[in-house]
């Protein structure tokens, strides 16, 4: 199947700074990125929608100036935590969708994030 | 709103049995319905994918089956094993592009 990679795997940081996560997919060209955080316990949530070359579109409660998803490319996607705080300490996933092949409905999963905020 | 519930929350069972995970969600208007499985502080691993004119999949002893005019879905682990313990997750593909994840089994396998 298709593979999705995140880096870093972990971040710790401190309060205050911000903190750059990547999303790629390997060998495939993902029109539409997806990235869920999920609280210790808890299910995934949809933070936000990104098409490569747009605006993403982001859910209800997801400050858009908080989390900011720039999608340059059709394998890269990237999620900027900005002036993180411990509130924002979760596991972030992103996933892809799209394939060399035509549409897809299936989206794949990258390994996460887990980030720390001291 | 699509909402997808998963029972039961945990679930401890000896080695060796065949048991079975449910899940149901509230608008049948989807178009596929996957099941992940999860182990602790980890992502995802995609386990079946059913796409919405299917009514199952099988891969190795795991088989998930879709009866999506009632909501539901189920995955049936065949012949349990220590291995099998980690969390799954039920999650809907909507026709607006989402997929709603339910909040997941743990399922604890008893050596």
């Amino acid at each position: 199947g298709a593979v999705v990679s995140q880096h870093p795997s972990r971040v710790i940081c401190k309060s205050g700074t911000s903190v750059k996560i990547e999303c790629r997919s390997l060998d495939f060209q993902a029109t539409t990125m997806f990235w869920y955080r999920q609280f210790p316990k808890k299910s995934l949530m949809l933070m936000a929608t990104s098409n490569e070359g747009s605006k993403a579109t982001y859910e209800q409660g997801v400050e858009k100036d908080k989390f900011l998803i720039n999608h340059a490319s059709l394998t890269l996607s990237t999620l900027t935590v900005t002036s993180a705080h411990p509130e924002d300490s979760s596991f972030y996933i992103c996933s892809a969708r799209g394939g060399a092949g035509g549409w897809t409905n299936e989206q794949f999963f990258g390994p996460g994030t887990r980030l720390t905020v001291l | 709103k699509q909402e997808v519930t998963q029972i039961p929350a945990a679930l401890s069972v000896p080695e060796g049995e065949n048991l079975v995970l449910n899940c149901s969600f509230t608008d049948s208007a989807i178009y596929n319905l996957q099941w992940f499985r999860q182990d602790p502080g980890k992502g995802l691993t995609s386990l079946l994918l059913i796409q919405s004119s299917q009514r199952e999949q099988t891969s190795g002893r795991l088989n998930a089956s879709l009866d999506k005019s009632s909501g539901r879905s189920t995955l049936y682990i065949a012949a349990s094993q220590p291995g099998d313990s980690a969390t799954y997750l039920c999650a809907v593909g909507n026709r607006d592009d989402k997929i709603i994840f339910g909040k997941g089994t743990r399922l604890h396998i008893l050596p």
